[in-house]
């Protein structure tokens, strides 16, 4: 079964920082582009970085670059989101996100349930 | 940024109604749209890519059209199962915008 399992969510304060990982299983996680998306409450889904297969190439939202990094180990099958200068609007479910090939134009196809983050003092 | 506006934000509708989702871009996208179901606590699911092929295992009665800046979702008999959160995603540029979501309950 095609699965991806986030983890290491949880409560921090202002300032603070945090590091997601993603467990990836069932496909050939070196062979596929990863992203993360969360969705802060109430608000919609907002892409916040992705990452290319072979690790060599990364994309950003501009509004997140300078404190979140997204690496990957493909030896361990794992995608990590290491998160710094934490801050309130931050608190949202990250979830770790496979961009599907170009077969069905780089949709996002295998989704995780999503780790809660809150930013909170 | 693409900017990505869907309407209506709710709707309400009962079991075997047909109901009509739109999503608009605030740029040219061609075909470039996805369409995602939610529910809380649930991984978000792709129903539709490429703005109108139907993801595999998704069940007919969910339809997608448009091209360009325009998109409809379209469910047709509406299930139990289908009272959820729906999101279109345009995949042309990096970032990948959402659009707001629409919720749909049952009336």
């Amino acid at each position: 079964e095609v699965q991806l399992v986030e983890s290491g969510g949880g409560l921090v304060q202002p300032g603070g920082s945090l590091r997601l990982s993603c467990s990836a299983s069932g496909f050939a996680f070196s062979s596929f582009y990863m992203h993360w998306v969360r969705q802060a409450p109430g608000k919609r889904l907002e892409y916040v970085l992705g990452i290319s297969s072979s690790g060599g190439s990364t994309f950003y939202t501009d509004s997140l670059r300078g404190r979140f990094t997204i690496s990957r180990d493909n030896s361990k099958n794992t995608l990590y989101l290491q998160m710094t200068s934490l801050r309130a609007d931050d608190t949202a479910v990250y979830y770790c996100v496979r961009r599907g090939n170009s077969d069905i134009l780089y949709a996002m196809d295998v989704w995780g349930r999503g780790t809660t983050v809150t930013v909170s003092s | 940024d693409i900017q990505m506006t869907q309407s209506p934000s709710s709707l309400s509708a009962s079991v075997g109604d047909r109901v009509t989702l739109t999503c608009r871009a605030s740029q040219i996208i061609s075909t470039n749209l996805n369409w995602y179901q939610h529910k809380p606590g649930k991984a978000p699911k792709l129903l539709i890519y490429a703005a109108s092929t139907l993801q595999s295992g998704v069940p007919s009665r969910f339809s997608g059209s448009g091209s360009g800046t325009e998109f409809i979702l379209t469910i047709t008999s509406l299930q139990p199962e289908d009272f959820a959160t729906y999101s279109c995603q345009q995949s042309y540029s990096i970032p990948y915008t959402f659009g707001q979501g629409t919720s749909l309950d049952i009336k």
